[in-house]
């Protein structure tokens, strides 16, 4: 079976701190996809990253960084001196080499000024 | 450079009344296409999708229905709207194998009253 598992509802957090979102997914597949999507008030969602079974390395870009931990099965999202704009919806999402999109149930965040 | 159009941006139809989304993708070719629906406080469910013109793969058996006409438009429609079919619609887009990142558009917010 394959699960994306966000077990973080909602997250408020006050500007300038630094915040962890949790994603744990679980797949039979060796080569899978891992995703983060933003999703602020508007609606749309916004691709952040892709990350693929083989590739371990963590992600820096800006203040937004991924850890990916094959052995617990998590690939976490931080961000770094949060600011008001980062209040959103964030999706963890994975997709087998052959297959659609499996999302989780989103983390919404809100930072407070 | 590739976009996708959603409209209209919002909607407010009776029950019983028909409905008709359109998504079209500009810049690219023999896109994978993808409608989701997104309840109130909910993730994000996979509707339909469909990987070329005529070729329409139901996920969930419901009230509505989906074609692809064109290449690059893909049509959600209802012939009977119900009271749950409510929600957010958004349309995604990606270049399948080639490349499995999902872009999507802006949404549709539809209210059945």
């Amino acid at each position: 079976a394959q699960k994306v598992t966000q077990a973080q509802t909602e997250i408020s957090v006050v500007e300038k701190e630094d915040v962890t979102l949790d994603c744990v997914y679980e797949t039979r597949d060796t080569t899978y996809y891992l995703f983060w999507y933003k999703q602020p008030p508007s609606g749309e969602l916004v691709f952040l990253i892709r990350r693929n079974s083989f590739d371990e390395q963590n992600e820096i870009s800006g203040r937004y960084s991924w850890n990916f931990q094959k052995s617990t099965s998590s690939f976490n999202f931080t961000i770094t001196a949060s600011q008001v704009v980062d209040s959103a919806v964030y999706f963890c999402a994975l997709t087998p080499s052959q297959g659609n999109l499996i999302f989780g149930k989103g983390t919404k965040l809100s930072v407070k000024p | 450079s590739q976009t996708i159009h959603q409209w209209p941006a919002t909607l407010v139809q009776p029950v019983g009344s028909p409905l008709s989304l359109e998504c079209t993708v500009e810049g690219t070719s023999n896109p994978n296409l993808y409608w989701y629906r997104q309840a109130a406080g909910r993730g994000l469910q996979l509707l339909f999708y469909s990987v070329g013109i005529g070729q329409i793969s139901s996920e969930v058996p419901q009230n509505l229905s989906a074609s692809r006409p064109q290449d690059r438009q893909f049509i959600l429609s209802s012939k009977k709207l119900l009271l749950s079919d409510s929600g957010f619609y958004l349309c995604a887009w990606n270049r399948g194998q080639v490349e499995n990142i999902q872009y999507f558009g802006a949404g549709t917010r539809l209210s059945v009253l």
